[in-house]
């Protein structure tokens, strides 16, 4: 079974520059989500999409971030404009149905300089 | 009161010897109790996990250790080996709804 897919793996942009990001998830799961993780600290939930639906999206900062799950399959993460505090890795996750045993990709690394 | 205090930060352990990491939480709705490992490059995988309904479970050299009432669980590893050489996260989420990461310890199995 082929795991989560997500590019790229590293980027590097300049400040107020924009990035997106793509995740493919494991085939068949409903469930998909976007991490933030800063260097030294656990994941942190950007958002999360049921199907092709948004069910969390609270710590999202919409002036600047924004996804979409287009089809229920594929998602895209955006930033636009990026800021220095962006720099972090981005994982993206899946999982059958819900939170438990969620199966995550291996991050795309940004660096905003 | 969602927070997720994990300790140490980080471990050294000799090859063979127990590695003990501990986390403890406020939330008393939290019902579902995870712990990941995250190799460097990789992204954070399911160790084991555990509710509150019991105390301990074990897998294979992982046992979470799970006490209700002072809202404290911890993760142990038996003979530890170096191929065990990773960051840990534990997690906690609250009645079907997001997890909440711990902080991470990085530990360090020397041979």
């Amino acid at each position: 079974e082929a795991g989560v897919a997500q590019s790229p793996r590293y980027k590097i942009i300049e400040k107020r520059q924009s990035v997106a990001f793509w995740c493919n998830p494991i085939s068949g799961h409903a469930t998909l989500y976007w991490y933030q993780q800063i260097l030294g600290q656990g994941p942190k939930l950007l958002i999360q999409f049921q199907n092709n639906g948004v069910v969390d999206d609270s710590q999202l900062p919409k002036d600047r971030f924004s996804a979409e799950r287009l089809k229920g399959v594929d998602s895209t993460l955006k930033i636009q404009p990026a800021k220095l505090e962006d720099s972090a890795v981005y994982l993206c996750a899946s999982s059958v149905q819900g939170w438990e045993t969620q199966y995550f990709g291996p991050g795309t690394r940004l660096l905003v300089l | 009161q969602q927070q997720v205090k994990q300790s140490p930060q980080s471990l050294i352990v000799q090859k063979g010897g127990i590695s003990i990491i501990n986390c403890a939480y406020e939330n008393t709705a939290f019902d579902y109790f995870p712990w990941y490992q995250q190799f460097p490059g990789k992204g954070p995988a399911l160790l084991i996990a555990i509710r509150p309904d019991v105390s301990e479970k074990k897998e294979g050299r992982f046992t979470i250790s799970f006490n209700k009432s002072a809202k404290q669980f911890s993760l142990h590893i038996m003979d530890s080996q170096p191929g065990d050489s990773a960051t840990y996260f534990c997690a906690a989420s609250p009645d079907g709804g997001k997890l909440i990461f711990g902080q991470g310890t990085e530990l360090s199995v020397k041979p």
